[in-house]
């Protein structure tokens, strides 16, 4: 059983389109996270919700809409790509942060070329 | 700002043998994790190993061990052992708590191993 999901694994589309990438885990955890990992492996988060509500917004560009339906899904739209958005999107999931750190869980990633 | 630095883009290492892996933080908040996360070639992103800062004791999993100094904000990791499916890049990263408002992972550059037969 896959813990934390992501579709698609590739994704090659041209500048100016738009797309999703979808999210969903089956750990019964509160809160996902986007994380963006460019050419140089650099790996930086982009948003973050719990229970549906976002709580952490990195200064991403506002073609980028996360949307979470339910708790078990985080979905990643982007409008108008370009080519510096191509990269490896991953997604993940733990528990609701709070006092205590708890620790995340990474979706296999969704590597995306823009041409 | 929390900021971690992994000072060694790239490493290589014999089979069998030990090597480590440093990494320096830096932070100001009391209550924060560690890791040590392995990305393997397929790029998955694995969970190698955690620390909580509050514990003295450095953690251990098998042939992987983590020292922690947190006086010096220095957190290395050391697998023994080496074994060809140890390559990989190596990310050390840091989480903090702001009382539940947010739980990010801020990640070093990462280490690239290279495990040789």
């Amino acid at each position: 059983d896959t813990a934390v999901s992501q579709t698609p694994k590739y994704l090659v589309t041209q500048m100016g389109n738009d797309k999703s990438i979808k999210c969903e885990q089956n750990l019964g955890h509160d809160t996902m996270y986007w994380y963006k990992q460019d050419s140089k492996k650099f790996l930086k988060i982009m948003f973050s919700y719990n229970n549906k509500e976002l709580i952490i917004n990195e200064t991403v560009p506002n073609r980028f809409s996360p949307k979470s339906p339910d708790k078990a899904h985080l979905n990643l739209h982007i409008n108008s790509l370009e080519l510096g958005d191509s990269a490896v999107y991953f997604c993940a999931s733990s528990r609701s942060p709070g006092h205590h750190i708890y620790e995340q869980y990474f979706g296999p990633g969704t590597r995306l070329t823009v041409t | 700002a929390q900021t971690v630095t992994q000072s060694q883009p790239e490493m290589s290492v014999q089979e069998a043998e030990t090597v480590t892996l440093s990494c320096t933080y830096d932070t100001s908040e009391n209550n924060y994790y560690l890791f040590w996360y392995k990305q393997p070639p397929s790029r998955q992103m694995i969970l190698v190993i955690r620390q909580e800062a509050y514990k003295q004791q450095n953690a251990t999993e098998n042939r992987f061990s983590v020292n922690f100094q947190k006086a010096a904000k220095s957190f290395s990791l050391k697998i023994s052992d080496s074994q060809l499916g140890d390559t990989a890049m190596y990310f050390c990263a840091f989480i903090y708590s702001e009382g539940g408002a947010t739980n990010k992972l801020i990640f070093g550059t990462g280490t690239l191993l290279a495990v040789q037969p």
